[in-house]
């Protein structure tokens, strides 16, 4: 198994500028989360979903969007790129949800740099 | 989500020795304390985890301890090597959710 995979690694963007960051696990599941790691923090959830077709905000939502067609993917959107966005982004599966939690397994992370 | 305070934010210790981190919460939902390690470059990835019906856990050389009561959980590594440098952070599992804490560098000098 390849485990949690994000493309692409690093990317620079312009103001105003949109992307599309990929997440893809082959673990079969059911639990995807996207979090964002900035300099000397913690990682903070931007959103999270807990199966195809079902996503809720996290902590910091604002200025992307998600989507869940498929149980392997789980792409983070952003519109319109602001420096705040400058960030490292990091995908995560986990096999549960609820009060009884197994383990989530990261991606090795995308870094965003918006000027 | 409530935060999680982590202690100390660098930690220096000569191979060998014991590295202690700590964690403090305040939201009593909180029921899974997971430690994550996360070397240069790459995704956090999970070392141990504890419940809340648990007092204590090791594996091997790590072990982790959960005090509910006064509600901090602390990561205890012996014998320190210097593969274990990294950065770590703990975290806390309440409703499906996961909240870190703002992550403890850790270096092992051989």
């Amino acid at each position: 198994n390849a485990g949690v995979t994000q493309t692409p690694k690093f990317r620079i963007l312009k103001i105003g500028q949109s992307m599309t960051l990929q997440c893809t696990q082959d673990m079969n599941h059911n639990y995807m989360y996207w979090y964002r790691q900035d300099p000397g923090m913690g990682l903070k959830l931007i959103y999270y979903s807990v199966g195809a077709g079902i996503t809720d905000k996290g902590e910091v939502p604002n200025g992307y969007n998600v989507s869940r067609s498929t149980t392997e993917d789980f792409p983070l959107r952003l519109e319109l790129a602001a420096p705040s966005q400058t960030s490292v982004y990091f995908c995560a599966s986990s096999p549960s949800y609820g009060r009884d939690y197994n383990e989530q397994f990261f991606g090795p992370g995308t870094r965003l740099t918006v000027l | 989500g409530e935060n999680v305070e982590q202690h100390p934010s660098t930690l220096s210790v000569q191979e060998g020795d014991s590295a202690v981190i700590k964690c403090t919460y305040s939201d009593s939902a909180s029921n899974y304390f997971p430690w994550y390690k996360q070397e240069l470059g790459k995704g956090p990835q999970l070392i141990i985890d504890i419940r809340s019906n648990v007092g204590e856990k090791k594996d091997q050389r790590i072990a982790v301890t959960l005090n509910k009561t006064a509600k901090h959980f602390s990561l205890h590594i012996t014998e320190t090597q210097p593969e274990d440098s990294a950065v770590y952070f703990c975290a806390r599992g309440s409703y499906g959710k996961l909240t870190f804490g703002q992550g403890t560098i850790l270096t092992v000098h051989p």
